[in-house]
């Protein structure tokens, strides 16, 4: 059965950072393209990052040069690495295996 | 980026009764591989998102067969033929065609009248 479950959400002050973690079971993280995806406070979807069973990774707009995917194969677990941290992302994060395996997410609020 | 329109944004329901939900895009979805991908979410209260159809049309497995998806181009429709209790939630149409970003729609939230 896939499974995916993230930790290491929380309450960070504006410019801090967090790391996000998803470990997965069920399924190989390096065989699949795995996303991030948040969703604010009674707003709706974002596409935030994905990583490519290659290795190439991407971005949405606001996010870029502050977040950072990546995977630990040994571990099976995805990443986020989140800096420079704003008040804006503050969200319930999502992994997600190819859109059809999703995790129960992790919630990120940044706030002083 | 593909810019995804759903409307409406609530939708009142009696039980057993049809509910549609039209979702349209800024530009065609057409792949250059010829598909089209165009997909849609339920996200029940408090529950993190589940994919129902892929691809326009096609069901995930274990999604009841009265969920139904068509359309093409840039005009899409997600229809429950009878709606029950437990499709009470938000619902999302995703494109994956122009990628990256994916886009959403705003969400649709389905209620019982």
């Amino acid at each position: 059965e896939v499974q995916l479950v993230e930790s290491g959400g929380g309450l960070v002050q504006p410019g801090g950072s967090l790391r996000l973690s998803c470990a997965a079971s069920g399924f190989t993280v390096s065989s699949n393209y795995m996303s991030w995806v948040r969703q604010a406070p009674g707003k709706g979807l974002e596409w935030v990052s994905v990583i490519y069973s290659g290795g190439s990774t991407y971005y949405t707009d606001s996010v870029k040069g502050r977040f950072s995917i990546s995977r630990d194969n040994s571990k099976n677990t995805l990443y986020l690495q989140m800096n420079s941290l704003r008040v804006e992302d503050t969200a319930m994060y999502y992994c997600a295996r190819e859109d059809t395996n999703w995790g129960q997410g992790t919630l990120v609020t940044v706030s002083s | 980026d593909v810019v995804m329109t759903q409307s409406p944004l609530s939708l009142p329901v009696t039980l057993g009764q049809p509910a549609s939900i039209s979702c349209k895009s800024s530009q065609s979805l057409v792949h250059s591989d010829g598909n089209t991908y165009l997909n849609w979410f339920q996200q029940r209260p408090g529950q993190s998102p589940r994919r129902l159809i892929y691809k326009v049309s096609n069901r995930d497995s274990g999604v009841p067969d009265r969920f139904s998806g068509s359309g093409s181009g840039t005009d899409f429709t997600l229809k429950i033929s009878r709606v029950e209790a437990e499709d009470v939630g938000l619902y999302y149409c995703m494109q994956n065609t122009h990628w990256p970003p994916k886009t959403f729609g705003q969400g649709t939230k389905v209620e019982i009248k």
